[in-house]
C-alpha cells in the first residue's frame, strides 16, 4: 500500500525566507509523486510532479522538489516566500505502473507567511 | 479547455435527505475521479470511471453512495439518507490518460453540510 507523511501540519515562514515543506512516502512500486496547493474554498492545483525522469523537479510559482529514493523523501522548497504562497499544500503519491490510478494524499501542511 | 466544473458549489441539507452532485470533466478526458475531503484532512479517493465504466470503489463508499457516468461524459454522485458524517468537500477530477499526460485536473469542489 502507498502512503505519504507530511511533517508539520502548520509551517510559518517570514516573507522572503526559504520555504521547506517535508514529505516522506511509502511505496512498494516505483511511485509518481505530486505536490498540490489548495487555496481557501477552492479545488487543488498541481504545483509539480515527479514521474521517474529528473529527480529535481521544477514547478509553478518558483517551487521545486527533489526526489530522494534513499530517503524516501520528496520535500518541497521555494527560495523566497511571498505572501501569496499562504495556502494548504498536499503531497501525494500514485502507482507509476498504473499511471493515473487513484492518488493518495497526505494530510496537508498549512503554510503561513509572516510579514 | 474550460476546466472541470462541479455543481452545486455548496449544499446544505438536513440529515436523512438525499443529495446529488454533478461533475463535468474536461472535454474528451476519459477518466473521472471522485474524492472526499473532510476538514483538516487531505482528499480521500472514493471511486473512478474509465469512460462510462466504474472501475474501482473505495471502502469509504458505503451503500448509501452511488456514482454514475452514463454516457462517459458528466458524472453524478448521489448520497442517500445523509448523515452528519457526510459533511465534507466532494472533489471531482478528470484525466486524459493519453499522450503521456496522466495528470488529474481538479474541479472547485462541492461543499456539503448536513445539519
Amino acid at each position: 500500500a502507498q502512503s505519504v507523511t507530511q511533517l508539520g501540519s502548520h509551517v510559518s515562514v517570514s516573507e522572503g525566507a526559504l520555504v521547506l515543506l517535508r514529505c516522506n512516502y511509502s511505496s512498494s512500486v516505483p511511485p509518481y509523486l505530486f505536490w498540490y496547493v489548495q487555496y481557501p474554498n477552492q479545488g487543488l492545483q498541481l504545483l509539480l510532479k515527479y514521474t521517474s525522469a529528473a529527480t529535481l523537479v521544477k514547478g509553478i510559482n518558483g517551487f521545486e522538489a527533489e526526489f530522494k529514493k534513499s530517503e524516501t523523501s520528496f520535500h518541497l522548497t521555494k527560495p523566497s516566500a511571498h505572501m501569496s504562497d499562504a495556502a494548504e499544500y498536499f503531497c501525494a503519491v500514485s502507482d507509476q505502473a498504473n499511471r493515473d490510478d487513484k492518488i493518495i494524499f497526505g494530510k496537508g501542511t498549512r503554510l503561513h507567511i509572516l510579514p | 479547455d474550460t476546466g472541470v466544473s462541479q455543481d452545486p458549489r455548496h449544499k446544505i441539507t438536513k440529515r436523512g435527505q438525499n443529495v446529488t452532485f454533478r461533475c463535468d470533466p474536461i472535454s474528451e478526458h476519459n477518466r473521472l475521479y471522485w474524492y472526499r475531503q473532510t476538514l483538516g484532512q487531505g482528499p480521500e479517493f472514493l471511486t473512478y470511471f474509465q469512460n462510462e465504466a466504474q472501475l474501482e470503489k473505495s471502502r469509504l463508499l458505503s451503500d448509501r453512495f452511488s456514482a454514475e457516468r452514463p454516457k462517459g461524459s458528466f458524472s453524478t454522485l448521489e448520497i442517500q439518507r445523509t448523515e452528519q458524517g457526510d459533511s465534507a468537500m466532494y472533489l471531482c477530477a478528470s484525466s486524459p490518460r493519453t499522450g503521456g499526460n496522466y495528470e488529474q485536473y481538479f474541479g472547485p469542489g462541492t461543499r456539503l453540510t448536513v445539519t
